[in-house]
Formats: C-alpha cells, sequence, structure tokens
C-alpha cells in the first residue's frame, strides 16, 4: 500500500496570496495524483487529475506538479472561496489512498 | 447531468451491520466506469473501501476485505455498501463516487454524503 503524507496540516493565508501544499508518496507513482477540494458541508470536488491536469472549469489559479514521489500543489492568488480541506490521492495502485488533508483558512 | 446520492440509516449499533445506497442518476451504472464508496472520519482521514466495476467484479480494500459487499441492482441503477460486524471505529461520513479510469483513475462525480454513527 501507498502511504501519501501531506503537509502542512493547515494553512491560514490572507487573500493574494500564494498556497502551496506537499503531497510525498511512499512508493514511485509516476504523476498518478490527484487533488481534491472539499468545503464546509460540501462533497469533494476534483481540481487536478493524474498528469497535473486542471479539471475543465477550475480557474488557472490552481495547478500541480511533480513526479515520482513528491508533489505540490499551489493556488496563485488564493480567494476567500478558496476555503477548505484540500486533499492529495495517489491513483497508482490500489488500495487509493489519500493524504491527511490540509485546512486552508483566510484571514 | 450525474448526481448520486447516499442514503441509509444516521446510527447503527456496534457488531450490527451498516447498510447504505447509493442512487445514481444522468448515467446507467452499467454504462462504463466503476462506482465507489469512500468515508472520512472525523478529523478528516479519507479511505477508499472498495468499488464495483460496470461489469459488476468488486474490488475491496484489504483492510476491509472480510467486513465489506458491495452489491448492486441495476434495474433501480444503485449500488450499495454492506459493512459488517461494525465498531466505533466506523462512524464516519459515507461518500458514493464515480470512478472514471478512461484517461486515468479519479472520482470525478460524489455524493453529497451520508453521516453514520456507531453507538449503543
Amino acid at each position: 500500500e501507498t502511504t501519501v503524507t501531506q503537509s502542512p496540516a493547515s494553512l491560514s493565508m490572507a487573500v493574494g496570496e500564494k498556497v502551496s501544499i506537499s503531497c510525498k508518496t511512499s512508493t514511485d507513482i509516476d504523476d498518478d495524483m490527484n487533488w481534491y477540494q472539499q468545503k464546509s458541508g460540501e462533497a469533494p470536488k476534483l481540481l487536478i487529475s493524474e498528469g497535473n491536469t486542471l479539471r475543465p472549469g477550475v480557474p488557472s489559479r490552481f495547478s500541480s506538479s511533480g513526479y515520482g514521489t513528491d508533489f505540490v500543489f499551489t493556488i496563485n492568488n488564493v480567494l476567500l472561496g478558496d476555503e477548505g480541506i484540500y486533499y492529495c490521492q495517489q491513483s497508482d495502485n490500489v488500495p487509493y489512498t489519500f493524504g491527511a488533508g490540509t485546512k486552508l483558512e483566510l484571514k | 447531468e450525474i448526481q448520486l446520492q447516499e442514503s441509509g440509516p444516521g446510527l447503527v449499533k456496534p457488531s450490527q451491520s451498516l447498510s447504505l445506497t447509493c442512487s445514481v442518476t444522468g448515467y446507467t451504472i452499467t454504462s462504463g466506469y466503476d462506482w465507489s464508496w469512500i468515508r472520512k472520519f472525523p478529523g478528516n482521514k479519507m479511505e477508499w473501501m472498495g468499488y464495483i466495476s460496470n461489469s459488476g467484479s468488486t474490488n475491496y480494500n484489504p483492510s476491509l476485505k472480510i467486513r465489506i459487499s458491495i452489491t448492486r441492482d441495476t434495474s433501480k441503477n444503485q449500488f450499495f455498501l454492506q459493512l459488517n460486524s461494525v465498531t466505533t471505529e466506523d462512524t464516519a461520513t459515507y461518500y458514493c463516487a464515480r470512478l472514471d479510469w478512461e484517461l486515468g483513475d479519479y472520482f470525478d462525480y460524489w455524493g453529497q454524503g451520508v453521516m453514520v454513527t456507531v453507538s449503543s
């Protein structure tokens, strides 16, 4: 099973700042990493899929990079509406596993 | 528009079975993709539990393999989760989700989730 280590656990940012979230995997997963946003009371929403592919309708402020075992998710010019919990999830092998989540708060 | 909706009891007693239904609209579950159950524990940890494929085969998380069963009713376009011998550790919000494997593996449609508490 591939373990996904996500950091930081929480972030407090000001509007307009840049957010960076790291995920490291215990095995090489190529670029098989997905990123989700979950706002309070809502279902998780897929933002970026394997190969650092931005999903249709997702603003270009969101991006990701990485290959192998080290991955970074970035939000440029963070907005109030970006508050929520962000998860990475590896899809290279079963069982699919998630990072522990990063709670993003806007000051 | 594809929509998934979970339903089932919000309270289950320890040692009993947890049974949930996922109703899918806007897409026929036998047409393609895999149909998953995922849960989120208090404290935000997420766990993929398993899926049933469009052909009816299943794949389960080994951590749950002896307790879990995912089945479906194609006439109602629903799939189901049964988790046996539950404990308080199974208290979580349960989500059903579609696993898109055409261009990669990712969960692209999710239900709103149903909170299940295991307590006597």
